[in-house]
């Protein structure tokens, strides 16, 4: 049972919008730290999706955006393309656990 | 361009030590700023951190696995590095080493390849 809860799976058409939400608590986003989220593709390691919430890394599309507000937080794609199927994970700090934590992961299917 | 890659066994027996290494290129341990960090992902499953270092040896562990893990740095050879004792099947796993920003929040911004670890005798 991972401390910030992601559901197991979305999917969306090529070119729709999709949300991924992220829950937390109020030891974690509730307490004011922030979200981070990362991209897995198959058979690859993590990489750096957004940041600071709603920040992105040189080179990541603007088609990806992300907030967060109280306990929750959510990663939305536009214009969503073939190549964006992948595992997304957030992140962020826990002041119970005193480290870092991910959530459990959605799978994105493009259809 | 920052690059990090693990190595080390890819079995282990039970009730061993697993031992892996961070090799680090582009960039210096030294350089404050960073924390040099062990994440870890069951087969199928999702990522799960172990801890992390600072370039002056002070550690971070997750406390589900504090007890068993230590994480130690050199300098030297700019690599950093983890044991993890008494391991069972359950720590079978994809094993990252990655580079994380210091903040209120760390972000893991560059990763290694990853690399099996499988416990079985």
């Amino acid at each position: 049972q991972s401390v910030l809860t992601q559901p197991p799976s979305v999917s969306g058409a090529p070119g729709q919008r999709v949300t991924i939400s992220c829950t937390g608590s109020s030891s974690n986003f509730g307490a004011g730290y922030d979200v981070h989220w990362y991209q897995q593709l198959p058979g690859t390691a993590p990489k750096l999706l957004i940041y600071g919430n709603s920040n992105r890394p040189s080179g990541v599309p603007d088609r990806f955006s992300g907030s967060k507000s109280g306990t929750s937080a959510s990663l939305a794609i536009t214009g969503l393309q073939a190549e964006d199927e992948a595992d997304y994970y957030c992140q962020s700090y826990d002041n119970s656990l005193s480290g870092s934590v991910f959530g459990g992961g959605t799978k994105l299917t493009v259809l | 361009q920052v690059q990090l890659q693990e190595s080390g066994p890819g079995l282990v027996k039970p009730s061993q030590t697993l031992s892996l290494t961070c090799t680090v290129s582009g960039g210096s341990i030294s350089s404050g700023g960073y924390y040099w960090s062990w994440i870890r992902q069951h087969p199928g499953k999702g990522l799960e951190w172990i801890g992390y270092i600072y370039n002056s040896g002070s550690t971070y562990y997750n406390p589900s696995l504090k007890s068993r893990v230590t994480i130690s740095v050199d300098t030297s050879k700019n690599q950093f590095s983890l044991k993890l004792s008494s391991v069972t099947a359950a720590d079978t796993a994809v094993f990252y080493c990655a580079r994380a920003v210091v903040r209120v929040v760390p972000r893991f911004d560059y990763w290694g390849q990853g690399t099996l670890v499988t416990v079985s005798s």
